[in-house]
């Protein structure tokens, strides 16, 4: 299996403009994950999808961050408008729920710079 | 409430030596998980080894061993004979799987180890 894939795996955009992250998951996993990782506030799990339906989305700091799963393949993390405070690395992360556990396989994350 | 701490922000050793990353985790449940990831500098996330709550047995793979303890709640773990190759950010992690359960993933801050030859 590829993993978890993250595409772009990096991304320099100017304040206001629209960023677009995306995620490919372990096939056959029905977990999957956003987080984003920053120096000042470590990794901050942000929304998680079972079998394509959001779940939690109470970590999504405001309106500006929006997430979707239209198939179990395919994942996507918009920023609408960006702003500098934005920069991070984003991860995607995917498990397969076969107990009361969830070991989480992490893609390569994006890093995000907004100027 | 559910916490992870990681007390330890940054520990530098020379190769060869020892050296124990600690762990100490708050939880609301009678049964959860334990984690440990490695974050090498490349970026990613290495999932390194999960324990349950009811077993408290150590665990030793190769140079890396875990010491779980309830009565402390404390997840620490060893690196034996430290490489360079170790140097990376640690991070331990709890996921709460009985009645409050909510397949989160609650990580620590981190431990930066720097491994110097």
């Amino acid at each position: 299996d590829a993993g978890v894939i993250q595409s772009p795996r990096h991304e320099v955009t100017e304040m206001g403009q629209e960023v677009t992250l995306r995620c490919k998951p372990i096939s056959g996993h029905d977990y999957l994950f956003w987080y984003r990782q920053t120096m000042m506030r470590g990794l901050e799990l942000l929304i998680y999808f079972n079998n394509n339906v959001p779940i939690d989305d109470s970590g999504m700091p405001e309106d500006r961050f929006s997430a979707k799963m239209p198939n179990a393949s395919f994942s996507t993390l918009k920023i609408q408008p960006s702003e500098p405070r934005d920069s991070a690395v984003y991860f995607c992360a995917s498990s397969l729920r076969t107990g009361p556990y969830n070991e989480q396989f992490f893609g390569p994350g994006t890093r995000l710079t907004v100027l | 409430a559910q916490k992870v701490t990681q007390a330890q922000t940054e520990i530098s050793v020379v190769e060869k030596e020892d050296v124990t990353l600690d762990c100490v985790y708050e939880t609301r449940d009678t049964t959860y998980y334990l984690f440990w990831y490695k974050q090498p500098p490349s970026g990613e996330l290495v999932f390194l080894i999960r324990r349950n709550s009811f077993d408290e047995q150590n665990e030793i793979s190769g140079r890396y061993s875990w010491n779980f303890q309830k009565s402390t709640s404390s997840f620490n773990f060893t690196i034996t004979a430290s490489q360079v190759v170790d140097s990376a950010v640690y991070f331990c992690a709890l996921s709460e799987a009985g009645t409050y359960n909510t397949d989160k993933l609650i990580f620590g801050t981190g431990t930066r180890l720097q491994v110097f030859p």
